[in-house]
C-alpha cells in the first residue's frame, strides 16, 4: 500500500524565515516523490521532483529512504511562496503505473 | 499550448442524477488520470486511461466509470450521485511515461 502523510496542515512564517514542509511516505517499494503546489485560483502544478535533484524557485527537497521522508525546504520564505503545497508519491508495482498518491496538504502563509 | 481543459467548470446536480464531466488533455497527450479532491480525503486517485484503455483504477464504486476516446480526450461518469460525491474533480494528462503530469483547473461538483 502506498501512504503519504504531511502532519502539518497549517503553516505559518514570516518572510525571510526558513521553511520546511514535512512529508513522510510508506511504500515497500523504490518510490518516486514530488511536490506539487497550488497558488489561489490557480490549477495544481508541479513544483519539483526527486530524480530531478533541483531546486525550483528557492525550493529543495532530499529524498531520506532512510527516514521515508521527503521534506520540502526553502532558507529563505517570501510572501509569493503562500500556496497549498501537497506531496505525492508514485510507485510502481509491475508494468506501467501512474498512481500518484497525495498526502492531504499543508497551506503554507508566510506573512510579511 | 493550451493547457488541459476541463468542462463543465461548475455542475450542480440532484441524489439520484448521473452527469459527465469531459478533459481535454494537451495535445500529444496520450495518458490522462482523474483525481477527486475533497476537504476530508485530499486529492484521491479515481483511474487513468492510456492510448483508450483503462490502466489503472482506485478504491471507488463502480458508479465511477470512465472513457478515453481515440483523439485521446476522456469522461468520467458519476451514476446514482450521492451527497457524498461533491467534490472538485481533477483530471490530469501526460505524454508519457516519466513524463510530467499536467492539471487542468478542474470540475466542481455538488450533489443536492
Amino acid at each position: 500500500a502506498q501512504r503519504v502523510t504531511q502532519p502539518e496542515k497549517l503553516l505559518s512564517v514570516f518572510k525571510g524565515a526558513p521553511v520546511e514542509l514535512k512529508c513522510n511516505y510508506s511504500y515497500s517499494g523504490s518510490p518516486e516523490l514530488f511536490w506539487y503546489v497550488q497558488y489561489s485560483r490557480q490549477r495544481l502544478q508541479l513544483l519539483l521532483r526527486h530524480i530531478s535533484r533541483e531546486s525550483i524557485k528557492g525550493f529543495t527537497a532530499d529524498l531520506n529512504k532512510g527516514e521515508t521522508s521527503f521534506h520540502l525546504k526553502k532558507p529563505f520564505a517570501q510572501e509569493e511562496d503562500s500556496a497549498m503545497y501537497y506531496c505525492a508519491l508514485r510507485g510502481y508495482s509491475g508494468g506501467s503505473n501512474y498512481k500518484l498518491t497525495f498526502g492531504k496538504g499543508t497551506l503554507l502563509t508566510v506573512n510579511p | 499550448k493550451a493547457g488541459v481543459t476541463q468542462t463543465p467548470r461548475y455542475l450542480i446536480k440532484t441524489r439520484g442524477q448521473q452527469v459527465t464531466l469531459s478533459c481535454s488533455p494537451i495535445s500529444g497527450h496520450r495518458s490522462v488520470s482523474w483525481y477527486q479532491q475533497t476537504p476530508g480525503q485530499g486529492l484521491q486517485f479515481l483511474f487513468e486511461y492510456f492510448s483508450e484503455t483503462q490502466r489503472n483504477k482506485g478504491n471507488f464504486p463502480g458508479r465511477f466509470s470512465g472513457r478515453q476516446f481515440s483523439n485521446s480526450r476522456s469522461e468520467m461518469n458519476v451514476s446514482t450521485l450521492e451527497l457524498g460525491d461533491s467534490a472538485l474533480y481533477l483530471c490530469a494528462s501526460r505524454k508519457g511515461e516519466n513524463t510530467e503530469a499536467f492539471f487542468g483547473q478542474g470540475t466542481r461538483l455538488t450533489v443536492v
